[in-house]
């Protein structure tokens, strides 16, 4: 299994600000995956970060809005930039183990 | 393109009754397939998964799922309903066996179960 901490777990932003999410998994992985749930909608992959190199953005997502970095192998960070209400989602980070994927407990935004 | 789609986006059940979830999947590739469980303001827990391994695949909490090519149909089932089952499922597809991070979801079914 793999353990996923992720921070904050909540936050209320206003609008026009930035958060910064960060996802911290108990052993190394080369991919570290970030997705957003919309309020009562499935999961979209917004990215596939790995470490030493640019995050790879599924269509509709643009490093400009969501930047991510990768720092080391079990830890990476996700920032909602520029944020307004359509925001609000829950983010989650992901790892995958043995063709298992594994989510963090996620980080409910809501946007005012 | 790969895409999931689960007919019912509720689905409600008495105690003790067969529980089914459905799942049908399009991929231009044989497919991992995969169901999770979210219960309420908690993350994703695997149910279970289908490899390309044993087309019946058994799963936690008395879950199974038999993978159909021929239907491109991945069903959710359980004999008898717990009241703990209540969540919503999902049901997700990978194309890429050497990268199941890159999961594409279906629409979720909440499940209910009433005493």
């Amino acid at each position: 299994s793999a353990v996923i901490s992720q921070k904050p777990s909540r936050d209320i932003c206003q609008r026009g600000t930035s958060l910064t999410i960060q996802c911290q998994v108990d052993s190394q992985v080369t991919m570290m995956f970030w997705y957003r749930q919309q309020p009562g909608q499935s999961l979209t992959l917004i990215a596939t970060a790995n470490q030493g190199s640019e995050a790879t953005y599924e269509s509709g997502f643009v490093i400009d809005k969501f930047p991510i970095s990768r720092p080391n192998l079990t830890f990476s960070t996700l920032t909602v930039s520029n944020m307004s209400p359509e925001d609000s989602s829950i983010y989650l980070c992901s790892v995958v183990r043995d063709t298992e994927a594994f989510f963090g407990q996620g980080t409910r935004l809501t946007v005012v | 393109a790969q895409s999931v789609t689960q007919l019912g986006s509720h689905v409600s059940v008495s105690e003790g009754a067969l529980v089914l979830l459905r799942c049908n999947y399009s991929s231009s590739v044989p497919p991992y397939l995969f169901w999770y469980v979210q219960y309420p303001n908690q993350g994703l827990q695997l149910l279970l998964k289908y490899t390309s391994a044993a087309t019946l695949v058994k799963g936690i909490n008395g879950f199974e799922a038999e993978f159909k090519k021929s239907e491109t149909s991945f069903h959710l089932t359980k004999p008898s309903a717990h009241m703990s089952d209540a969540a919503e499922y999902f049901c997700a597809v990978s194309d890429q066996p050497g990268n199941t991070g890159k999961l594409i979801f279906g629409q979720g079914t909440t499940l209910q179960v009433k005493p």
